[in-house]
């Protein structure tokens, strides 16, 4: 069955350093999405994405926040200078269509110290 | 701003007993759907409601979309062991500029007791 695939699995970086998580859609997906967990609580949307542009964005996805698809596989959101409170469970989703169904990756955890 | 309410935030089941949760938005919704999540895994589609008054079942699972389509619930019949998990609403708000984003609810965690 088509999943998708993020990569790592778990990050650790130092305060004020960049990241870049990596992301598999599934391969005829064309919307894609970026949700935030923080441990035990709800899943926040950051941003969605198609046909090579943002979509639509949360509060949460500031200046600091990227995303972009440099080719027709991968899927990229980075931070580029990590705060504490970047520390959670990043999860990348996939969808077929507009408002279908999400799949999620595993997700990444990122430990910002 | 555009936000999904969802209660309880936490039920303790007994095996056996029924439960339901809820899900509530300020405005209308396209569509609605469910996801689960089991400790330390990732969110996990269950079902899309469209239809105002919508009503799915999936086994011992009922789910609902409001007449307005501004809430839906999930009802449990016979918890199982195998139910426990975070269970999420997430609904598409309707915006004329976009697709939308799927905005979740803050989840329902249950904990079954044998």
């Amino acid at each position: 069955e088509p999943e998708v695939t993020q990569t790592p699995s778990h990050q650790v970086t130092q305060m004020g350093q960049e990241v870049i998580l990596r992301c598999v859609p599934i391969s005829n997906h064309l919307y894609f999405y970026w949700y935030r967990q923080i441990l035990g609580q709800k899943v926040e949307f950051l941003v969605s994405f198609y046909n090579n542009e943002i979509s639509e964005k949360s509060e949460i996805f500031d200046d600091q926040f990227s995303v972009e698809r440099p080719d027709g596989s991968n899927f990229t959101l980075k931070i580029r200078s990590t705060k504490l409170e970047d520390s959670a469970m990043y999860f990348c989703a996939s969808s077929i269509r507009g408002q279908s169904e999400a799949f999620f990756g595993q997700g990444t955890r990122l430990t910002v110290v | 701003g555009q936000q999904v309410m969802q209660i309880p935030q936490y039920q303790h089941v007994q095996e056996g007993e029924d439960f339901t949760t809820y899900c509530n938005s300020s405005t209308t919704l396209s569509n609605i759907q469910w996801y689960k999540q089991r400790p330390g895994g990732h969110p996990v589609f269950l079902i899309q409601l469209v239809k105002s008054g919508e009503v799915k079942k999936q086994k011992r699972l009922t789910f609902q979309f409001g007449e307005a389509k501004k809430n839906s619930s999930l009802h449990i019949t016979a918890t199982q062991t195998t139910d426990v998990g975070t269970y999420f609403c997430a609904g598409f708000f309707m915006t004329t500029d976009s697709w939308g984003k799927l905005q979740f609810g803050a989840g329902t965690q249950v904990v079954v007791t044998p």
